[in-house]
């Protein structure tokens, strides 16, 4: 069983509408969950981190984190071409030492 | 600038031949890690290093090893590389994942083996 499950997509979204991408993880005890946007072939960059239940805002990007259901969810909304990237949803495994384990990425495409 | 820094950017080399990957990040940060990135595996952990002269192996430390002499410099080497560690390397640091904070990814390694 994976630890940090995403959809790989691609997430197609036309122009300005919101992107919902879902992620959901195996150990109960995780306290701290990031979003990282990556370009192709080039290292990932961290958007947004989030550690208590309920929603975070950083400008478009909207975080959401449900420790009850072990799921977290970010949103883009007015998405743009250049949000085209692989979001990757990464989990700090408290029972693995701290370790940050990665999800597989969900691809999104914005169309204009 | 706050930055970690890997070199190379670009590497083939042949079966068995011993090579090194560095990293050097200028956060004083005292965690450090390295990834491989494959198609349909994600970023897998290889190993990690809480401190100076403290290292542990990640998920898949087979075939590498590292080394913490100092704390800014964490490299990865290859004692005798295989064409399955065909991949791309990124080394990460964080102040300390307790609590934890967000990890910055160097620039990336794009290894082949042939």
């Amino acid at each position: 069983q994976k630890e940090v499950e995403q959809n790989s997509g691609p997430l197609s979204v036309p122009e300005g509408a919101i992107a919902s991408l879902n992620c959901t993880y195996s150990d109960r005890g995780s306290q701290s969950f990031f979003w990282y946007r990556q370009y192709s072939g080039k290292s990932p960059e961290l958007i947004m981190s989030i550690y208590s239940n309920g929603d975070k805002e950083d400008g478009r990007f909207t975080a959401q984190l449900n420790k009850a259901s072990q799921y977290v969810s970010l949103l883009i909304r007015d998405s743009q071409p250049s949000d085209s990237a692989t979001y990757l949803c990464a989990v700090i495994f408290k029972a693995a030492g701290n370790k940050l384990t990665f999800g597989g990425g969900t691809r999104v495409l914005v169309k204009p | 600038e706050a930055q970690v820094t890997q070199n190379p950017r670009y590497l083939i080399t042949v079966t068995g031949k011993k090579l090194t990957v560095t990293c050097s990040q200028n956060m004083n940060h005292e965690y450090m890690s390295w990834y491989r990135q494959d198609p349909g595996l994600g970023l897998r952990q290889i190993y990690y290093s809480m401190n100076v002269e403290v290292t542990d192996k990640g998920d898949v430390p087979e075939g590498y090893k590292v080394s913490r002499k100092e704390k800014r410099n964490f490299p990865l080497i290859l004692e005798s590389p295989s064409p399955n560690q065909t991949s791309l390397y990124f080394c990460a640091s964080t102040p300390n994942p307790t609590p934890p904070s967000g990890y910055t990814f160097g620039s990336g390694t794009r290894l082949t083996v042939v």
